[in-house]
């Protein structure tokens, strides 16, 4: 397996901008998470899914941010507008038992 | 919900030293206390983790440590090397109840040869 796939590895946008983040998790793995990684923050909870269903938006900043998982397969992360403090490295994991998260390389989203 | 703070949020040490790394948590309900490293540029992965019913692991030159009553938890590392330099996260969680991971700020961690 390639482990969770997230793609693009780099966005840079302008502010005002739609922007689009993907993940791909580990195949056969029933938990989806999203993170944001910032220095000020560290790790920060977005939203999982659980068996493609939002079991925790909590963390969801605003309303500009919308999380779907369409199917055990994909996950989008949308932010519109963007604004220059999304700025930060998004992190995607999945996991099998809900516990050992296994992350995938991030984007690193600059919003100017 | 669940909030965990870390500390020192940076630790320099001299290679073959040992570095210790100290968190605590506010949610008496978390039995998951897992420590993930990141690497500079690259992703979080775990090292060690721990849970209620044990009060310290070890792996080599890791080990982790639980007080439960005090709800704080530490990673030690032994006989540093420079290739332990790296950021290091704490998190704590209760599977059972389906919350997820909550992550400490982050230590990064210096070892100097």
């Amino acid at each position: 397996d390639a482990g969770v796939i997230q793609s693009p590895r780099h966005e840079v946008t302008e502010m005002g901008q739609e922007v689009t983040l993907r993940c791909k998790p580990i195949s056969g793995h029933d938990y989806l998470f999203w993170y944001r990684q910032t220095m000020m923050r560290g790790l920060e909870l977005l939203i999982y899914f659980n068996n493609n269903v939002p079991i925790d938006d909590s963390g969801m900043p605003e309303d500009r941010f919308s999380a779907k998982m369409p199917n055990a397969s994909f996950s989008t992360l949308k932010i519109q507008p963007s604004e220059p403090r999304d700025s930060a490295v998004y992190f995607c994991a999945s996991s099998f038992t809900g516990v050992e998260l296994f992350f995938g390389s991030g984007t690193q989203l600059s919003v100017l | 919900g669940e909030n965990v703070e870390q500390h020192p949020s940076t630790l320099s040490v001299q290679e073959g030293d040992s570095a210790v790394i100290k968190c605590t948590y506010s949610d008496s309900a978390s039995n998951y206390f897992p420590w993930y490293k990141q690497e500079l540029g690259k992703r979080p992965q775990l090292i060690i983790d721990i849970r209620s019913n044990v009060g310290e692991k070890k792996d080599q030159r890791i080990a982790v440590t639980l007080n439960k009553t005090a709800k704080h938890f530490s990673l030690h590392i032994t006989e540093t090397q420079p290739e332990d330099s790296a950021v290091y996260f704490c998190a704590a969680s209760n599977p059972q109840a389906g919350t997820a991971l909550i992550f400490g700020k982050g230590t990064t961690l210096s070892v100097s040869s």
